[in-house]
């Protein structure tokens, strides 16, 4: 079964308003997680990485107080799009790793974002 | 800087052949894991593979193979017998290993579709 779980899968909102997506660790502690952006056809880009309990580092280019990233919690890291407008739809997805070297990374499924 | 070059953008293949998709790194890092992943149209990333750069074997799952030559900076995979299942989009990424844990940010390639026909 899925070990990080991304909430919701799709959404679509009006151009202006927020969009708050979820991404928990279901069964283990996350002390990392990572954002990634998808524009159709295209790869996915690293858009911030957070450590829990800590500020979010944010890639060249993506503007941090556009895309709020929370990661209060060892289970739990959201991303917020504010103010959102038609060419911040995209595929948003995230991946949680625990604090061991070795520990293996697990990707969210996905949310899908379309700001009309 | 990490960098990942998928130069096949599509490949269509007819089932049952088998078909090598290609991947070329560029890092300073000496030790570093490589990825391979699955992408179906449902979007969600299907993880099948990640290599130590200490680890030079090739490695064979079922009909999938790896094989990782450091001298050429290349992580190419082979999949044998091809599917129609097996469309999709597949991508290479590269990572820091990471010294506290906190690495494993993941440099994608572009990313290789592949089509595989009945």
């Amino acid at each position: 079964g899925a070990v990080v779980s991304q909430h919701p899968s799709r959404v679509i909102c009006k151009s202006g308003t927020s969009v708050k997506i979820e991404c928990r660790s279901l069964d283990f502690q996350a002390t990392t997680m990572f954002w990634y952006r998808q524009f159709p056809k295209q790869s996915l880009m690293l858009m911030a990485t957070s450590n829990e309990g800590s500020k979010a580092t944010y890639e060249q280019g993506v503007e941090k107080d556009k895309f709020l990233i929370n990661h209060a919690s060892l289970t739990l890291s959201t991303l917020t799009v504010t103010s959102a407008h038609p060419e911040d739809s995209s595929f948003y997805i995230c991946s949680a790793k625990g604090a061991a070297r070795e520990s293996p990374l697990h990707f969210g499924n996905g949310t899908r974002l379309t700001v009309t | 800087a990490q960098k990942v070059t998928q130069a096949q953008t599509e490949i269509s293949v007819v089932e049952k052949e088998d078909v090598t998709l290609d991947c070329v790194y560029e890092t300073r890092d000496t030790t570093y894991y490589l990825f391979w992943y699955k992408q179906p149209p449902s979007g969600e990333l299907v993880f099948l593979i990640r290599r130590n750069s200490f680890d030079e074997q090739n490695e064979i799952s079922g009909r999938y193979s790896w094989n990782f030559q450091k001298s050429t900076s290349s992580f190419n995979f082979t999949i044998t017998a091809s599917q129609v299942v097996d469309s999709a989009v597949y991508f290479c990424a590269l990572s820091e290993i990471g010294v506290t844990g906190g690495g494993n940010k993941l440099t994608f390639g572009t990313g290789t579709q592949l089509k595989v026909e009945l």
